[in-house]
């Protein structure tokens, strides 16, 4: 069965460093999406993403955030700065089209992140 | 903002028995609506859907009910089983085409066997 695939599964770095969570939705899929949990808080929002631009995006999603398509299979988020408070487990989800099942995102198992 | 509730962070129920999880929002702009299921160190797994346009979906052992003057829906999972032990996460979305789905905090259920 396809799948959303996330690496790497953990992600340790400095506060301060770049990182960048890569991401392969399904290859059928036209939208994408971020998510992410802090511990023990609920999964939010991040950004969403179609036609190679952002559709939508959260308060969350500041200009340290940004998300690219580069080819035709990746689908990246980076993290320009990293700050203590960006640890979380991030999700990327991907969904078919627009109504009825096409709409249901489909998640990756997620990449935490812990920032030092 | 906590526009998808779910006041009950934890659930015990014996196998064999009816699990009842519930979900309350305050933007009457949702109109379409999801249940995930989680396991440690996986991503959400969707589970069953509905559109406001329906009251009961049903697939299986899962039945999602939605009131919509009360802004509440429901997920009953019978009869539940140990397998069914996960967190489960209610989700809304403007629309039926809408992009960002909004999450509840979740309920762990745990099925004693």
């Amino acid at each position: 069965e396809p799948e959303v695939t996330q690496t790497p599964s953990h992600q340790v770095t400095q506060m301060g460093q770049e990182v960048i969570l890569r991401c392969v939705p399904i290859s059928n899929h036209l939208y994408f999406y971020w998510y992410r949990q802090i511990l023990g808080q609920k999964v939010e929002f991040l950004v969403s993403f179609y036609n190679n631009e952002i559709s939508e995006k959260s308060e969350i999603f500041d200009d340290q955030f940004s998300v690219e398509r580069p080819d035709g299979s990746n689908f990246t988020l980076k993290i320009r700065s990293t700050k203590l408070e960006d640890s979380a487990m991030y999700f990327c989800a991907s969904k078919e089209g627009q109504g009825g099942a096409k709409n249901i995102q489909y998640f990756g198992a997620g990449t935490r992140l812990s920032v030092l | 903002d906590q526009q998808v509730k779910q006041n009950s962070p934890s659930l015990s129920v014996q196998e064999g028995r009816i699990s009842i999880l519930n979900c309350d929002y305050t933007n009457s702009m949702f109109d379409y609506f999801l249940w995930y299921k989680k396991y440690p160190a996986e991503g959400p797994t969707f589970l069953i859907s509905i559109s406001s346009i329906k009251d009961k979906n049903e697939d299986g052992r899962f039945t999602v009910f939605l009131n919509k003057s009360a802004k509440h829906l429901s997920l009953h999972i019978v009869p539940s089983q140990p397998g069914d032990s996960a967190v489960y996460f209610c989700a809304a979305s403007p629309s039926n085409t809408g992009n960002q789905f909004y999450f509840g905090t979740g309920t762990s259920l745990t099925v004693i066997p």
